[in-house]
């Protein structure tokens, strides 16, 4: 069975540091991950995804994220953190096949003071 | 290009009724997924649909159901309303450009916040 963690509920950064956001997988075969976010009262934004090839992904909004295979994480980064970054980050995982479902991890709040 | 629209965005209903919610995918996206957001379980799989077919469904009682139309337009249902199926219902559209439905870049609407009294 397929599972996702994000073993922090809530991040806090100043603005203008490092942030990671944390996320572990479990699935049989080749995981498919996605970081999405979400803005107060707003549905999710796709930020980036892993497929194959780099294990280094860029996104959107300067976020990049690495998949590491042996630790099967795939943490989200941002080298400066921006106070227009507090939001909600959801970490999701599925598989190649037709009967594959996504999963969402619990969510991490990212808080930037400023 | 238009994003994922839902309709309506705020609905308060009483415990045993029923309710519809519509959703529009963006233009070309040929699959539409549901999901139900609540705080204490967080983000869940519905259903997915795709060429007015489901393909996918989650761990849900039959009391929600759900469609898709030529159009793509898809609608959920919930009959017999509970005190528990109060949460954002969000919908993602995708272009199931040929992987799997589930590894599509979903794009979502802003949802629909039930409030079940």
């Amino acid at each position: 069975a397929q599972s996702v963690a994000q073993p922090e509920d809530q991040v806090n950064v100043a603005e203008g540091n490092p942030l990671t956001v944390k996320c572990t997988y479990s699935v049989s075969g080749n995981p498919y991950l996605f970081w999405y976010v979400q803005y107060p009262n707003r549905g999710l934004q796709f930020l980036l995804k892993y497929i194959t090839g780099d294990n280094l992904v860029k996104g959107s909004y300067g976020f990049e994220a690495e998949f590491n295979k042996s630790q099967t994480s795939f943490h989200l980064k941002k080298p400066s953190a921006l106070v227009s970054d507090s939001a909600l980050y959801f970490c999701a995982v599925t598989i190649w096949s037709s009967a594959s479902k996504i999963i969402f991890g619990s969510g991490t709040r990212l808080s930037i003071r400023p | 290009k238009a994003g994922v629209t839902q309709t309506p965005r705020y609905l308060i209903k009483t415990r045993g009724q029923q309710v519809t919610l519509s959703c529009s995918p963006i233009s070309g996206h040929r699959s539409v997924s549901w999901y139900q957001q609540t705080p204490g379980q967080g983000l869940q799989f519905l259903f997915e649909y795709f060429s007015e077919t489901q393909r996918n469904k989650g761990n849900f009682p039959g009391r929600f159901s759900g469609r898709q139309f030529s159009n793509s337009r898809s609608e959920m249902n919930v009959s017999t309303l509970e005190l528990g199926d109060s949460a954002l219902y969000l919908c993602a559209s995708s272009l199931l450009s040929g992987g799997a439905p589930s590894t599509d870049t979903q794009y979502f609407g802003p949802g629909t916040r039930l409030t079940v009294l």
